[in-house]
C-alpha cells in the first residue's frame, strides 16, 4: 500500500526567504508525482507534474524534484510572497492509475 | 471557463437522511472523480469513472453510491447519513491516460458536509 507523508504539517517564513517542502512515498513504483495548492475554503490546483522518468520540473518561481530510488520529492519556492501561503499536497499515481495524496503542508509567508 | 463545478457548496444533514452531491464538468473529460478530505487527512478516493455508463470503487466506497450517464456529470450518493461521512467531498477530472497534460486532474472548489 502507498503511503505518502509530508513534514513538517505546517512552516512559516518572512517573505523572501525560499521555501523547501517536502514529500516522501513508500512505494518507488510510480508513474508522475503532482504537487497541487490548496487555499482554504477552495479546491486544489495543479502546479507541477513530474512524469518517473524525471528528476525535475520547473514553473517559474517553483521547482520540484523527484529521487523515485529514495521515494523522495521536494518543491522548492523562490523567493517567497505571502499570495504563496496556502496549503501543498503532493500526490503520487500509483500502478493502478489512482492517486494516493499527502495531508499536506500548510505555508504562511509573514509579510 | 467553467472547469468542475460543485453543487451545493454546503451542506448540513441530520442522520438517516439522504442527498446527491453534483459535479459537472465542460472540459469533455473521460475521467472523474469524487474524494473526501478529513481534517489533517489527505485525500482519500471514494469512487471514481472513466467513461460514461462505467464506475468502479475506490478505497473508502461504503455508503456511497455514483452513477456516470453522461459523460458530463459524476453525482455521489449519500443513502443514509452518518456522522462519519462529515467532511469536505472534491470532484475532480482528468483527460484520460497518457503522459504529461493529460494526467493532469482538474478539481472543483468541494462540498461542505456536516452529518448531525
Amino acid at each position: 500500500k502507498q503511503e505518502v507523508t509530508q513534514i513538517p504539517a505546517a512552516l512559516s517564513v518572512p517573505e523572501g526567504e525560499n521555501l523547501v517542502l517536502n514529500c516522501s512515498f513508500t512505494d518507488s513504483a510510480i508513474y508522475n508525482l503532482q504537487w497541487f495548492r490548496q487555499d482554504p475554503g477552495k479546491g486544489l490546483t495543479s502546479l507541477l507534474l513530474i512524469q518517473s522518468s524525471q528528476r525535475e520540473q520547473t514553473s517559474g518561481r517553483l521547482n520540484a524534484s523527484l529521487d523515485k530510488s529514495s521515494g523522495r520529492s521536494t518543491l522548492y519556492i523562490a523567493a517567497s510572497q505571502p499570495g504563496d501561503s496556502a496549503t501543498y499536497l503532493c500526490a503520487v499515481r500509483r500502478s493502478d492509475y489512482k492517486l494516493s495524496f499527502g495531508a499536506g503542508t500548510t505555508v504562511t509567508v509573514r509579510a | 471557463n467553467a472547469g468542475v463545478t460543485q453543487t451545493p457548496k454546503f451542506r448540513i444533514l441530520k442522520i438517516g437522511q439522504s442527498m446527491t452531491l453534483q459535479c459537472a464538468q465542460d472540459m469533455n473529460h473521460n475521467y472523474m472523480y469524487w474524494y473526501r478530505q478529513d481534517p489533517g487527512m489527505g485525500l482519500k478516493l471514494i469512487y471514481y469513472s472513466v467513461g460514461a455508463g462505467i464506475t468502479d470503487k475506490g478505497e473508502v466506497p461504503n455508503g456511497y453510491n455514483v452513477s456516470r450517464s453522461t459523460t458530463e456529470d459524476f453525482p455521489l450518493r449519500l443513502e443514509l447519513a452518518a456522522p462519519s461521512q462529515t467532511s469536505v467531498y472534491f470532484c475532480a477530472s482528468k483527460t484520460g491516460i497518457g503522459l504529461g497534460a493529460k494526467n493532469i486532474q482538474y478539481f472543483g472548489a468541494g462540498t461542505r458536509l456536516s452529518v448531525l
